[in-house]
């Protein structure tokens, strides 16, 4: 199976904005999503397919591919996006793998 | 609305079977495109993906747990089970249910229950 890779930490003040990184060379070939996460909380989804953005999620958060990495960019972080963050793929071919996660704090 | 709810016991022994049991309302795991995972969290630790099961009864399996899972599911009562076997200390997690729609969202994980935590000790 393949692996993706997040850094672990990013920290960001409010009003900035924050980028974090996912990594892997299925991303050349399967759709990347994202999720965060807040303590005691289960995962919600943030982007999926690369890019796209449910209903309900801010305007803040965005999705962006290049080659083997994608990003989750957060525009004018707040506190209450303070969180781990995780990315995910799959496909039809049926397993799904996730990134190790990144902690978001808000300083 | 799309509601899951995992259940099942909070503690088991070391090698026993676990059984957890996804109960969900708001869709049919019948139509298709429809899909339910198992995913498990230790304790401050990263999520794992388990098992997936598609509406056309596909299964799929993480490569490391292939040999101890098990995911099934009952249509008429919207329920989804996992069973992993042999049991350890390790295996403690919170363990959630997720849905996939691949006809809306593709692979994302849509909805999730709000997990269980299962603890293995003697």
């Amino acid at each position: 199976s393949y692996e993706l890779t997040q850094p672990p930490s990013v920290s960001v003040s409010p009003g900035q904005t924050a980028r974090i990184t996912c990594s892997g060379d299925a991303l050349t070939k399967q759709y990347a999503y994202w999720y965060h996460q807040k303590p005691g909380q289960a995962p919600v989804l943030v982007i999926y397919k690369d890019t796209e953005r449910p209903s309900g999620i801010p305007e803040r958060f965005s999705g962006s591919t290049s080659g083997t990495t994608v990003t989750l960019t957060i525009s004018g972080v707040q506190a209450e996006d303070e969180a781990d963050y995780y990315c995910q793929s799959g496909d039809s071919s049926g397993p799904v793998v996730f990134g190790g996660g990144t902690k978001l704090t808000v300083l | 609305q799309v509601t899951l709810r995992e259940s099942g016991p909070a503690l088991v022994k070391p090698t026993q079977t676990l059984t957890l049991t996804c109960t969900f309302s708001g869709f049919s795991l019948s139509t298709m495109g429809m899909c339910m995972s198992w995913i498990r969290q230790p304790p401050g630790k990263a999520l794992e993906w388990l098992a997936r099961i598609d509406w056309d009864d596909d299964k799929y399996y993480s490569t490391s747990l292939k040999t101890r899972l098990t995911i099934s599911k009952d249509t008429s009562k919207n329920q989804v089970v996992l069973t992993m076997t042999n049991m350890d200390p390790v295996d403690t997690a919170t363990y959630y249910c997720a849905r996939m729609n691949i006809d809306g969202p593709a692979y994302a994980l849509d909805h999730w229950g709000q997990g269980t935590l299962v603890t293995v000790s003697s």
